[in-house]
């Protein structure tokens, strides 16, 4: 059963418009949340992290919303550019894994239309 | 600075062949990972390696066999390759936590292997 679920396969959304993409996760112990980006033919590459002791983190266009009670967080991109276009997906890491390791979410493709 | 570099890009095997996927890193990380990415179902975790010499199992690990002979490699084998296999691989490393829980992941650019 998948720990961390993104419902939203894919998101379109106009430049200029805030995308807002979601993400469920079931794991109590789970207490770091991180996005990735990832281009086709290219490896996910970090975007913005979140600890869980925290309820929001901001960097420029990028925010992540974490609700901890709904076992829930978003990442808000405002504004967003056709260069956002990309797949998105969602990450999670519990204190108590030895190998550090990450739990990833299915994913959601955004497109954005100039 | 290459970060996390895979070795090929793309292969495409015959059942029952085997082969290893090399990776590399140059950031002096002790953890490295292998992930294998199939279309709605994200980055599943097949092996990982806590440090020179252990290997541990991920999610996925049947059919697969890692080593971690030096810091810097980590390869990943297949002894007899099945079409369940084909997909996109990618390795990644990391650093422990730190004293905020970061626990950024650095990815490689990924090998497409199909399994015919």
């Amino acid at each position: 059963d998948q720990q961390v679920k993104q419902n939203s396969p894919s998101l379109s959304v106009q430049e200029g418009r805030i995308s807002i993409l979601n993400c469920d996760y079931t794991n109590s112990m789970f207490d770091y949340f991180l996005w990735y980006k990832k281009y086709p033919a290219e490896g996910p590459t970090f975007l913005i992290s979140i600890s869980s002791i925290k309820d929001k983190n901001e960097d420029g266009r990028f925010t992540v919303f974490l609700n901890k009670s709904a076992k829930h967080l978003s990442l808000h991109i405002v504004p967003s550019q056709p260069g956002d276009s990309a797949v998105y997906f969602c990450a999670a890491s519990e204190i108590m894994n030895a190998g550090n390791m990450l739990t990833f979410g299915g994913g959601t493709r955004l497109m954005v239309k100039p | 600075n290459a970060g996390v570099t895979q070795t090929p890009k793309f292969r495409v095997l015959k059942t029952g062949q085997s082969m290893t996927l090399l990776c590399a890193q140059d950031m002096n990380h002790e953890y490295m990972y292998w992930y294998r990415q199939d279309p709605g179902m994200g980055l599943r975790l097949i092996h990982y390696s806590v440090g020179e010499g252990t290997t541990a199992k991920g999610e996925v690990p049947d059919g697969y066999n890692v080593s971690r002979l030096k810091k810097q490699n980590f390869l990943l084998g297949l002894e007899s390759a099945a079409p369940s296999q084909t997909s996109v691989y990618f390795c990644a490393s990391s650093l422990d936590r730190d004293d905020q829980g970061n626990t950024e992941a650095f990815f490689g650019q990924g090998t497409r292997l199909t399994v015919v």
